[in-house]
């Protein structure tokens, strides 16, 4: 399996600009992460899936964020429009979800956005 | 929500030497990872333990569920070692990171 694929590495863009995270989850797992981690507040949830349906977004910083799954093997967080305190490393993740619990996380290598 | 408290949060060592991470959590949990941080920024997966020992070469891991923690155990450390050891756990909610343990081993 290529593990959990995430585009682009390395973001650069101009403040106002839209920008576009990509993920490809390993095939088979139902929940889908996307965790953002800057040095002042380390790893955070953004938001999750499972079987392709947003569970919780209430670590979405603003509006200006938004994260859609339209099937098992894509998800795309977008930020429009962005601004400089959004630059950060964004990590996905996807795991195989039994019962209430998730098992067995895999991460993606991570986008680094910056916002100038 | 769960808290995850990890010590030390730094570690400096000689190359060769012996280390042990902690990792103290707040509440029940049914998934506990170590990750391990390189200099590139990869989180990689080092151990999936929610409870038990578990070992892969010079890494070893236990995990006391009961008792709320876990030990991630290094021998023989090496300088490629170096970077941010995370713990991180769940119960049925999705993973929450501790700040980290960043080690630095020296040649």
């Amino acid at each position: 399996d290529a593990g959990v694929i995430q585009s682009p590495r390395h973001e650069v863009t101009e403040m106002g600009q839209e920008v576009t995270l990509r993920c490809k989850p390993i095939s088979g797992h139902n929940s889908l992460f996307w965790y953002r981690q800057t040095m002042m507040r380390g790893l955070e949830l953004l938001i999750y899936f499972n079987n392709n349906v947003p569970i919780d977004d209430s670590g979405m910083p603003e509006d200006r964020f938004s994260a859609k799954m339209p099937n098992a093997s894509f998800s795309t967080l977008k930020i429009q429009p962005s601004e400089p305190r959004d630059s950060a490393v964004y990590f996905c993740a996807s795991s195989a979800t039994r019962g209430q619990g998730h098992y067995g996380y895999t991460f993606g290598s991570g986008t680094r956005l910056t916002v100038v | 929500g769960i808290q995850v408290e990890q010590s030390p949060p730094d570690l400096i060592l000689q190359e060769g030497a012996n280390s042990t991470l902690r990792c103290n959590f707040s509440d029940s949990v049914n998934n506990l990872q170590w990750f391990h941080q390189n200099p590139w920024g990869q989180l990689i997966n080092l151990f999936y333990i929610p409870s038990g020992t578990k070992q892969n070469g010079r890494l070893s891991a236990t995990t006391v569920a009961t008792e709320r923690y876990s030990l991630l155990y290094i021998s023989s450390s090496q300088t490629t070692d170096s970077g941010v050891y995370f713990c991180a756990v769940s119960g049925n909610t999705p993973l929450v990171f501790g700040k980290g343990t960043r080690l630095s081993v020296i040649a």
